[in-house]
């Protein structure tokens, strides 16, 4: 049974910071691994995703995953008050189940 | 306009009722999912359908039941409902199963 831990559970940061959310899983077979962002009331939505040891970089997010440690984490440059959210770090078996963790709140205060 | 259809928003049901919860995607993907996010619990997966074949079901209970008429369409009915089953219930779409999974913007059901 797959477990994915997020850390921290919330985060406080000033506007212009660079913030880092981090991830655990428990399954080495796992394939994809993503982060959602869900701001409150909305459905969550797909920031990126990655598949393969290294780092992916698209604007402002910067994802790195590292199978051996079971670890993956989204790095945010330049947070905006906009970047204020939940995020929800998952991951993918090979039926399309994702399996999420509790979330990290963020806040970027302005 | 909306590409993945949720009905209804909202919905008030009473203990030992039933309810079918719709989804409708127009994105043209081959997968679709149902997750439920309570104030108890993360945003958990329930079902997995591709080409209307069900991939997997990680609900415990019965008492939820996938429906797939078309190929984009993917609706949830609840039976015996109970107040633990208050939750936001999300349908969601896929090209295939490793790619983007696109969420509806999710239908609130409180039972009372």
């Amino acid at each position: 049974q797959q477990n994915v831990q997020q850390s921290p559970e919330s985060l406080i940061v000033p506007e212009g910071a660079r913030t880092s959310l981090n991830c655990t899983f428990s399954d080495s077979a796992s394939q994809y691994f993503w982060w959602y962002r869900q701001h409150s009331g909305k459905a969550p939505k797909a920031l990126m995703s990655i598949f393969s040891n290294g780092e992916k970089e698209e604007g402002r997010f910067t994802i790195h995953l590292n199978k051996a440690s079971l670890h993956f984490s989204l790095h945010i440059r330049d947070s905006q008050p906009s970047d204020s959210a939940l995020y929800l770090c998952a991951v993918t078996t090979n039926t399309g189940k994702l399996t999420f963790g509790d979330g990290t709140v963020l806040t970027v205060k302005p | 306009d909306p590409k993945i259809i949720q009905k209804p928003k909202y919905l008030v049901a009473v203990t030992g009722s039933e309810k079918i919860l719709i989804c409708e995607q127009y994105l043209g993907h081959n997968a679709m999912y149902w997750y439920r996010q309570s104030a108890k619990k993360p945003l958990e997966f329930m079902f997995s359908y591709s080409y209307q074949k069900l991939m997997d079901n990680q609900t415990a209970s019965s008492r939820f039941q996938p429906q797939s008429s078309k190929k984009n369409h993917l609706d949830l009915q609840i039976t015996a409902l109970k107040p633990d089953d208050s939750a936001t219930y999300f349908c969601a779409s896929s090209q295939d199963w490793q790619d983007t999974q696109y969420f509806g913007p999710g239908t609130r059901l409180l039972v009372l």
